[in-house]
């Protein structure tokens, strides 16, 4: 089986622009969600989908956004990017998402935001 | 609020030695625990699941202990390898159950395996 992939790996942008990223997830699984990773703050959840429905939230502005298709693919969106939304994003799929589960992660949108 | 705190943050060894990496959470109410290795630049790979009613679990060379009361979990690596040279996190869902899949993660602890 194919393991989660993301796209693009590698995004360059201006501030102000806005960036949306992919998240194909192991086939069959229903939950998909999403991570930030800084040096500075670690590792830290944006959001969770399931069945097209965002389940989970994390602390973020409202200027991250995602969601889920029918096929469980899923973007996030990140409107007028700032100098600190430079990070690694990270998602990580599930079967179905009701705990006891283990995440799978896929390799990583590198954003560089200048 | 859950925190999650990993000690030692940066660990070097030789290889063949045996260690173990620690991982403290705050509060113990917790559904599960993971651990991950993450290699430079790339995604995370899971290594070992613990359920909250499980005291340990054991793949190959690692064997990842729980004790909820302590709030701590321990992985241990047996025989280290140079390959073994990764970041390690471990992290646990919000207390209470509820949004399993919404991990909160630690510090992670950087290993050096020297050949």
């Amino acid at each position: 089986k194919a393991g989660v992939t993301q796209t693009p790996r590698y995004l360059i942008k201006t501030r102000g622009q806005q960036v949306t990223l992919s998240c194909s997830p192991i086939s069959g699984h229903r939950s998909v969600s999403w991570y930030q990773q800084t040096p500075g703050q670690g590792l830290q959840f944006l959001f969770e989908y399931f069945s097209e429905t965002q389940r989970n939230k994390g602390n973020f502005p409202g200027r991250f956004s995602g969601r889920q298709f029918s096929n469980s693919r899923s973007e996030m969106n990140v409107s007028t990017l700032e100098l600190g939304d430079s990070a690694l994003y990270l998602c990580a799929s599930t079967l179905q998402g009701n705990g006891g589960e283990t995440q799978y992660f896929g390799p990583g949108t590198r954003l560089l935001v200048l | 609020k859950q925190e999650v705190t990993q000690i030692p943050a940066a660990l070097s060894v030789p290889e063949g030695e045996n260690l173990v990496l620690n991982c403290s959470f705050t509060d113990s109410a917790i559904y599960n625990l993971q651990w991950f290795r993450q290699d430079p630049g790339k995604g995370l790979t899971s290594l070992l699941l613990i359920q909250s009613s499980q005291r340990e679990q054991t793949s190959g060379r690692l064997n990842a202990s729980l004790d909820k009361s302590s709030g701590r979990s321990t992985l241990y690596i047996a025989a280290s390898q140079p390959g073994d040279s990764a970041t390690y996190l471990c992290a646990v869902p919000p207390p209470y159950g509820g949004a399993t899949n919404k991990l909160i993660f630690g510090t992670g602890t950087l290993l050096a395996v020297q050949p």
